[in-house]
């Protein structure tokens, strides 16, 4: 079956380390996207692309960066930079015609 | 530029009752409209969807939603909530030559017994 795939599922940093957070997709979508989101909020978008070795910063893409050198690809990675890295991230894949195929998200804690 | 409200922030409703989940959007054109729903600590899955035609739109697990163009709304309605239909609900609005979709800020449903 088609979707999206986030790995890991949980994931603990130390202070002062860069983690990398897999997206996969399946869906032969173009545009992927990368949000936030901290409890009892809702989605913050980090960053996006539209095709492949092409991506746009969202509205909070200070820290993060990412990488687009495959159209199943959009891994994101959580820089030293990002002073409060703990949250929950979500994958996605899609247009705005159509919407969003999304993935099951990553937890990420700083230890 | 596009915007989507969702003015509840929480609801609480009894198991049994019927549920309406308020949704209002900013956009000049012909929207696309979106619901999602998401259950703690998973991703985002899509209930229904609203493109064109008829404004009733049926999505899965029984819910539905009708667009009111006069209103501009896109509410989400059930007749009778199942205690596993506590979630957090997300109404989105696209369009054509856009790049993303813009969300609502969610809307938390809790059920009692």
């Amino acid at each position: 079956d088609g979707g999206i795939t986030q790995s890991p599922k949980y994931l603990f940093r130390k202070e002062g380390q860069n983690v990398t957070l897999s997206c996969e997709q399946n869906l032969n979508h173009d545009a992927m996207y990368w949000y936030r989101q901290d409890p009892g909020q809702g989605l913050r978008l980090i960053y996006y692309s539209q095709i492949v070795n092409d991506f746009q910063k969202g509205d909070i893409a200070e820290g993060y960066s990412v990488s687009r050198e495959k159209k199943e690809s959009f891994p994101l990675t959580v820089t030293s930079a990002q002073k409060n890295p703990t949250a929950f991230y979500l994958c996605a894949s899609g247009t705005s015609v159509y919407g969003y195929t999304f993935g099951s998200g990553t937890r990420l804690t700083v230890v | 530029a596009q915007s989507v409200t969702q003015p509840d922030i929480h609801i609480t409703v009894s198991e049994g009752a019927s549920l309406e989940l308020r949704c209002n959007y900013s956009y000049g054109a012909t929207p696309y409209l979106f619901w999602y729903v998401q259950s703690p600590g998973q991703g985002l899955q899509l209930l229904l969807k609203y493109f064109s035609g008829d404004t009733l739109v049926q999505g899965i697990k029984g819910f539905e939603a009708e667009f009111k163009r006069s209103q501009s709304s896109f509410n989400l309605r059930k007749p009778s909530v199942h205690w596993s239909d506590a979630a957090e609900y997300f109404c989105a609005v696209g369009a054509v030559g856009n790049e993303k979709l813009t969300f609502g800020t969610g809307t938390r449903l809790t059920i009692i017994p």
